[in-house]
């Protein structure tokens, strides 16, 4: 089984509409991220979560929410999703206990999203 | 702040030829450096990564990178590119107790038969 799992893998929605995307791992991992991923743009930082208290901006917050339910879980909210929000979109996490030397991130398969 | 710029964003080679993509990065601290491979419909995959140990870091698949301060630089090489290379490749910064990833642009490779 995967160890980072992204629901759904696709969707459709309409302008406005309210979509929540999940993430959830089996590493055991405390840190949690959302990206986005745009052609020729790379992956940009939504946000990010260093534990289930610790909610923290990215570099593209603004029309995304988040919420981290629990240390496996978190989740990603468009509450009124426009059509320039179509991206492809991952969740990825990594582990605080190695230390600074371990910042490797683990990423999901992704989740793409169309907003019509 | 950290940033990486990936210079050209499609590379062709022919298989078994040299597979080389370019990758510089800005730090105002030692940075963590890493590489990361995309294959089609799939999420990211590290490659290999530097964290102040080894200048040159040795991957998956083949592939390596060496670490160039002075240059201010983190190539990724592979001598011998197979079709299966196929994908796009990132380059990612984070600076020392950051955690965060920043990533350039991409780039991706095509291999001809």
């Amino acid at each position: 089984d995967a160890d980072v799992t992204q629901t759904p893998r696709n969707r459709i929605t309409k302008t406005g509409k309210r979509i929540m995307l999940e993430c959830s791992q089996t590493k055991g991992h405390d840190r949690m991220y959302w990206y986005r991923q745009d052609p020729g743009l790379g992956l940009r930082l939504i946000y990010y979560s260093f534990d289930v208290k610790d909610i923290n901006k990215g570099e593209i917050s603004d029309g995304y929410s988040v919420s981290r339910q629990a240390q496996a879980k978190f989740s990603l909210s468009l509450e009124s999703a426009i059509p320039n929000q179509t991206a492809l979109y991952f969740c990825a996490t990594s582990d605080s206990v190695g230390g600074g030397e371990d910042e490797t991130q683990y990423f999901g398969p992704g989740t793409r999203l169309l907003v019509l | 702040a950290q940033s990486v710029t990936q210079l050209g964003s499609h590379v062709s080679v022919s298989e078994g030829a040299l597979v080389l993509l370019r990758c510089n990065y800005s730090s105002s601290v030692p940075p963590y450096l890493f590489w990361y491979v995309q294959y089609p419909n799939q999420g990211l995959q590290l490659l290999l990564k530097y964290t102040s140990a080894a200048t040159l870091v040795k991957g998956i698949n083949g592939f390596e990178a060496e670490f160039k301060k002075s240059e201010t630089s983190f190539h990724l090489t592979k001598p011998s590119a197979h079709m299966s290379d196929a994908a796009e490749y990132f380059c990612a910064v984070s600076g020392t107790n950051d955690y965060k990833l920043s990533f350039g642009a991409g780039t991706t490779v095509t291999v001809r038969a």
